[in-house]
C-alpha cells in the first residue's frame, strides 16, 4: 500500500516560531502537494511540486515556502508562524498522469 | 477551472443506496469527474472517477449524465462507516505539471442507523 507519513500529527507554536512539516511518501511518486483544511472553507491548496526542485504555487502560497530536495521528502515550511496559520495541513502525493492522490493522516498546527 | 456545486448535507438510512449528486455545468470536454471522500480526523480517499462514461468499483459507482453538466455517486449499500465528506472535482486531462486537485466543501453525508 502506499503510504504517505507526515512527521507530527499535532504541533503547537509560538507566534514568529519558523515551523517544518516534514511529509514522506514511498511510493516514487513525481507529484507532491501541500492542503490546508478549515472548518466551511474546505481544502485549498498551498503549494505543489511536479518533481525534484519543482514547485508551483497554490491558491494560497502566502506565508509558506516548500522544499523539495529528494523525490519522495515534500517540507512545507513556515518562515513566521501566525496566528492565523493555525490549521489542519494535509499533504498527498500522485503518480503524472492520474488524479487519484494519497493523502497523509495531516498535522494539526496550533500556533499561539 | 469548471466549479462544481453539491449539497451542503445528506442523510441516508443504513444499508440502502446513498445517492450523491454533483453539479458540474461548465465542464469542459477533455475533463474527468472525480470523487473522494475524508472520514473525520483521516486525510481524503480517493472513491473513483469518470469521463463521459458510468464507472463501478468495488466502492461506488459513478454515474455521469449524457450532457456531461452532473453526476451522480452511488454508495449501493451505505454502512456507518460511509459516513464521511464526500467531494466531486473537476480535473483537467493530463497535462505535465498541472495534477493539481481543487477541492471545495464537499457534501457531508450521515448513515442513519
Amino acid at each position: 500500500d502506499v503510504k504517505v507519513t507526515q512527521s507530527s500529527r499535532y504541533l503547537v507554536k509560538r507566534t514568529g516560531e519558523k515551523v517544518f512539516l516534514e511529509c514522506v511518501q514511498d511510493m516514487d511518486h513525481e507529484n507532491m502537494f501541500w492542503y490546508r483544511q478549515d472548518p466551511g472553507l474546505g481544502l485549498r491548496l498551498i503549494y505543489f511540486s511536479y518533481d525534484v526542485k519543482m514547485k508551483e504555487k497554490g491558491d494560497i502560497p502566502e506565508g509558506y515556502s516548500v522544499s523539495r530536495e529528494k523525490k519522495e521528502r515534500f517540507s512545507l515550511i513556515l518562515e513566521s508562524a501566525s496566528t492565523n496559520q493555525t490549521s489542519m495541513y494535509l499533504c498527498a502525493s500522485t503518480y503524472s498522469g492520474t488524479g487519484e492522490l494519497f493523502f497523509g493522516e495531516g498535522s494539526r498546527l496550533t500556533v499561539l | 477551472d469548471a466549479k462544481t456545486t453539491q449539497p451542503t448535507s445528506m442523510d441516508c438510512a443504513e444499508g440502502r443506496a446513498a445517492n450523491l449528486p454533483c453539479n458540474h455545468s461548465t465542464i469542459s470536454g477533455n475533463e474527468y469527474v472525480y470523487w473522494y471522500r475524508q472520514i473525520h480526523s483521516q486525510g481524503p480517499q480517493y472513491i473513483i472517477h469518470g469521463l463521459k462514461n458510468n464507472e463501478t468499483n468495488e466502492m461506488a459507482s459513478l454515474i455521469i449524465t449524457e450532457d456531461r453538466k452532473s453526476s451522480t455517486l452511488i454508495l449501493p449499500h451505505a454502512t456507518l462507516r460511509d459516513t464521511a465528506v464526500y467531494y466531486c472535482i473537476v480535473r483537467p486531462a493530463t497535462n505535465f505539471g498541472n495534477e493539481k486537485l481543487t477541492f471545495g466543501t464537499g457534501t457531508r453525508l450521515t448513515i442513519i442507523p
